[in-house]
């Protein structure tokens, strides 16, 4: 299995401008997660999704940042319009949901920088 | 207080010697528990997880869960410089919702 695969690897942007950050999870797995790094607060979950509905998406942090869904095989994220501040490392995760058991695999991750 | 609480380090500890690694929780509706190590410029890869209270261990990597205290640790024996990572604990909190400590970087000397 070619594991999950995020696109682009990196992406610079200029302040303002709409950020989609890709990500397809490993075949068979039902649940999709976002993350974003930085070193100063770590891996913090922005949305996931079961099944492909969103079930939290508490951790966004705000009306600019939006997820999709569309199938089982494919998500985005979005950001409009960027902000330095959304400057990190977005990891996309995906794991087959059991009871409490959720191994988390992840993608190589996107290195956003907004200018 | 934090979700999941890590001491940030730097953890140094000479190759060959034991390197024990801590975090605590504050939900106690927490389920499951895993242990990521990330190499730097890298993803995240889980290397253990713990459901019950007690030991549990996998070659050299011990893992350790008190549900009581709500403590997890990860030991890892005989350490060795490409051991040297930033360990993430991770929590369950339910529904689905794995929560990350800051990590500890652990650096092992040659």
């Amino acid at each position: 299995d070619a594991g999950v695969i995020q696109s682009p690897r990196h992406e610079v942007t200029e302040m303002g401008q709409e950020v989609t950050l890709r990500c397809k999870p490993i075949s068979g797995h039902n649940s999709l997660f976002w993350y974003r790094q930085t070193m100063m607060r770590g891996l913090e979950l922005l949305i996931y999704f079961n099944n492909n509905v969103p079930i939290d998406d508490s951790g966004m942090p705000e009306d600019r940042f939006s997820a999709k869904m569309p199938n089982a095989s494919f998500s985005t994220l979005k950001i409009q319009p960027s902000e330095p501040r959304d400057s990190a490392v977005y990891f996309c995760a995906s794991s087959f949901s059991g009871d409490y058991n959720e191994k988390l695999f992840f993608g190589s991750g996107t290195q956003l920088s907004v200018l | 207080q934090k979700e999941v609480e890590q001491n940030s380090g730097p953890l140094s500890v000479p190759e060959g010697a034991i390197a024990s690694l801590n975090c605590t929780y504050s939900d106690r509706g927490s389920q499951s528990f895993f242990w990521y190590r990330q190499y730097s410029g890298k993803s995240p890869e889980l290397i253990m997880f713990i459901y019950s209270n007690g030991d549990k261990e996998d070659g050299r990597f011990t893992a350790q869960l008190n549900k009581a205290s709500q403590y997890v640790s990860l030991l890892i024996r005989d350490s060795q410089p490409s051991d040297s990572a930033t360990y993430l604990c991770a929590v369950n909190r339910g529904y689905q919702k794995v929560t990350f400590g800051i990590g500890t970087k652990l650096q092992v000397i040659p």
